[in-house]
């Protein structure tokens, strides 16, 4: 069974700052990771989706990933009292499908 | 564009009743999925459809069954309800099966069973 771990958090951070949210997988073979916002009563968004080592950037969010280290990172930039919620981290489950494992997330909470 | 679309949106039912729960997609995916999701747990596969025509068991798959009815609808089915199925329930759907496909969720269903 593949793991996904992250902080279950509250992150607490003050409007403006940067947010950065973890998570560790445990298989090496994982090609793809994903992450996704869920805000209190709604279904998960995906907002990221990273494939290689380094840095993917899209607006105020970057997903970083480490293969070797088996950690991907998601920093959100300038964060926003909007941004308020749970982010999950996926990868995939079985290989040869389009299952994914979820993290249980991270709660954010950005203050005004 | 609807995406995937759930019905019920809520529904309350007793110990041993039965129900269905809809799921429907108009973006022309293949794989299907359904989920539940509960404080601490996280979202955990209860069973999925990579392609039309065929299923299989997830995480926690015990009290479920499924139907891939077409291309476009997947169905949950609760045949003798328990309380321990009280639960948001999540489908989700993605372009096919294989590596670096994210998916995409529907709005879910939340089910309380007394």
């Amino acid at each position: 069974q593949k793991e996904v771990e992250q902080n279950s958090g509250p992150l607490s951070v003050p409007e403006g700052a940067i947010a950065s949210l973890n998570c560790t997988y445990s298989d090496r073979g994982s090609q793809s990771f994903f992450w996704y916002r869920q805000y209190s009563g709604k279904s998960p968004e995906l907002i990221m989706s990273i494939y290689s080592n380094g840095d993917k950037e899209d607006g105020r969010f970057t997903a970083q990933l480490n293969k070797a280290s088996q950690y991907v990172s998601l920093l959100i930039r300038d964060s926003q009292p909007s941004d308020s919620a749970t982010y999950l981290c996926a990868v995939p489950g079985w290989s040869g499908y389009s299952t994914l494992t979820f993290g249980k997330g991270t709660m954010l909470l950005v203050s005004p | 564009n609807a995406g995937v679309t759930q019905t019920p949106k809520f529904q309350v039912l007793k110990t041993g009743q039965s129900m269905t729960l809809q799921c429907a997609q108009d973006m022309n995916h293949n794989s299907m999925y359904w989920y539940r999701q509960d404080p601490g747990m996280g979202l955990r596969l209860i069973y999925y459809s990579a392609s039309e025509g065929t299923t299989d068991k997830g995480e926690v798959p015990n009290g479920y069954n499924v139907s891939r009815l077409n291309k476009r609808e997947f169905s949950l089915r609760l045949e003798s309800a328990a309380p321990s199925q009280t639960s948001v329930y999540f489908c989700a759907s993605t372009v096919a099966q294989g590596f670096n496909q994210p998916q995409h969720f529907g709005d879910g269903t939340r089910l309380s069973i007394l």
